[in-house]
């Protein structure tokens, strides 16, 4: 069945370093859902993308969708303490939308 | 707007137990979704309803998980009886139907953490 991977599993960085989440699915998706879960809290979605090879950014967020429409990454321009959270990516198959198994990210301030 | 309701927040249970869950989703959904969340991993699709009819509901238990959709609106959850994996926060979101080109946004409920002692 649809797989998504999701890579790194943790990332602990300092407050204003880039931190990127990276997403694989097995099959090719019609699209992927990023969302964003916070410490207790549940998943909030951020962004949707749909076309090969597209980019869209919020802010200090980056997102990308792979040529292919099998990968996707989150990238994150100078870190605040706000971010911290568990980063999920979800991909749409044929069926179904597939949760990776999340990013989480720490910052030290 | 009202987001999706969830009751209630917290349960803790002795194995072989029974368990119900209520969702309300927000008003004019039409899908419905419930997952699965294990500390630490990401959510686990469990059954989708479309309106009352169930879309998927492949990775459900069945043997000891059911769920109901009555009028296409509140959805209740019921594991019986319950074993010690079963602990994990079960979450429900609802969105809008599902295009012909692909998926809407999911808004989720705060979810019920249950602990199977």
């Amino acid at each position: 069945g649809q797989q998504v991977m999701q890579i790194p599993q943790y990332q602990h960085v300092q407050e204003g370093e880039d931190f990127t989440t990276y997403c694989n699915s097995s099959t090719t998706l019609s699209n992927i859902q990023w969302y964003k879960q916070r410490p207790g809290g549940h998943p909030v979605f951020l962004i949707q993308l749909v076309k090969s090879g597209e980019v869209k950014k919020q802010k200090r967020l980056t997102f990308q969708f792979g040529e292919a429409k099998k990968n996707s990454s989150l990238h994150i321009t100078a870190t605040q303490t706000t971010d911290v959270g568990t980063y999920f990516c979800a991909g749409q198959g044929a069926q179904k939308l597939v949760f990776g198994q999340g990013t989480r990210l720490t910052i030290n301030p | 707007e009202a987001g999706v309701a969830q009751s209630p927040r917290y349960k803790i249970i002795e194995k072989r137990q029974s368990v119900a869950f209520w969702c309300n989703p927000i008003s004019g959904h039409a899908t419905l979704y419930w997952y699965q969340q294990i500390l630490g991993q990401g959510p686990k699709l469990l059954i989708q309803f479309q309106n009352n009819g169930v879309v998927d509901d492949s990775q459900l238990p069945k043997d000891r998980f059911s769920a109901e959709r009555l009028k296409g609106v509140d959805s209740t959850l019921k594991i019986q009886p319950a074993k010690l994996e079963d602990s994990a926060v079960y979450l429900c979101a609802s969105s809008l139907s599902p295009s012909f080109f692909g998926s809407y946004e999911q808004y989720f409920g705060p979810g019920t953490r249950l602990t199977v002692t």
